[in-house]
C-alpha cells in the first residue's frame, strides 16, 4: 500500500524558515518524481515544486521561486521542502504528491497518490 | 505563466442530472490535463488524465474531452456522493501542475 506521510509543519513567524518531509513507502521511491501541493485554508489547490526521480530536475511556481527548495533523499525514500523567508501567504496545509506515470517530469505532473498534509502557519 | 481558467465556479444540479465543468488554459496544452475531485475534508483524487483517460476505479459516469486549450468534465448522471470541489491540472508547460481554481458541486 502506497503510504506519504508528511512531517514538519507548525507555527513560524514571518521571515523564518521551516523544513518538510514526506516519507514514502509501498512503492519504489527512486523510480518515481515527486511534488508539493499546497492549499490555503478555505482556498483551491496550488502546485508548489516538483522534482524527478534522480532530483537533477527541479521545478518552481513563481510563488516561491527562490524561497523554497525541494530535494530528496532516494536511500531514505524522503522528499524534503526547504522554506525559507516565509510570508503570511504560505500558510496552507503542504500535501506531498506522486506521480502517477512514469516519463519525463514535465509530461507526467499528474498525481495518484497524496499524503495527508502537514499545516504550516506563518504568523506573529 | 500559463493560467487555467474553471467555469462556473460553483453550480447546483439534481441527482441524475448531466452535469459539465469546463476548463481552458491560457495557451495550447495538447492533451496535458486532468481531473481531480476533493471532497470536504479530503485529499483530492485523480479522476482522469491525458483529457480523457479514466484513472482505475473511477466510475464510468465520469468523463473527460477536450485538446488544446479547451476541456470539460462531465458526470452523466449526478449521485449525490458526488459532492465536491472539481479541479482541473494542466501539465507539458513550465511551470507544470498548474491548477484551475476549482468548481464546488453541490446537489439542488
Amino acid at each position: 500500500e502506497v503510504q506519504l506521510l508528511e512531517s514538519g509543519g507548525g507555527l513560524v513567524q514571518p521571515g523564518g524558515s521551516l523544513r518538510l518531509s514526506c516519507a514514502a513507502s509501498g512503492f519504489t521511491f527512486i523510480t518515481y518524481d515527486m511534488n508539493w501541493v499546497r492549499q490555503a485554508p478555505g482556498k483551491g489547490l496550488e502546485w508548489v515544486t516538483g522534482i524527478d526521480d534522480m532530483g537533477r530536475i527541479t521545478y518552481y511556481a513563481d510563488s516561491v521561486k527562490g524561497r523554497f527548495t525541494i530535494s530528496r533523499d532516494n536511500s531514505k525514500n524522503t522528499l524534503y521542502l526547504q522554506m525559507n523567508d516565509l510570508r503570511a501567504e504560505d500558510t496552507a496545509v503542504y500535501y506531498c504528491a506522486k506521480h502517477k506515470s512514469l516519463g519525463t517530469i514535465l509530461n507526467t505532473c499528474y498525481f495518484d497518490y497524496w499524503g495527508q498534509g502537514t499545516l504550516v502557519t506563518v504568523s506573529s | 505563466d500559463i493560467q487555467m481558467t474553471q467555469s462556473p465556479s460553483s453550480l447546483s444540479a439534481s441527482v441524475g442530472d448531466r452535469v459539465t465543468i469546463t476548463c481552458r488554459a491560457s495557451q495550447g496544452i495538447s492533451n496535458n490535463l486532468a481531473w481531480y475531485q476533493q471532497k470536504p475534508g479530503k485529499v483530492p483524487n485523480l479522476l482522469i488524465y491525458a483529457a480523457s483517460t479514466l484513472q482505475s476505479g473511477v466510475p464510468s459516469r465520469f468523463s473527460g474531452s477536450g485538446s488544446g486549450t479547451d476541456f470539460t468534465l462531465t458526470i452523466s448522471s449526478l449521485q449525490p456522493e458526488d459532492v465536491a470541489t472539481y479541479y482541473c491540472q494542466q501539465y507539458g508547460v513550465v511551470p507544470p501542475g498548474t491548477f484551475g481554481q476549482g468548481t464546488k458541486l453541490e446537489i439542488k
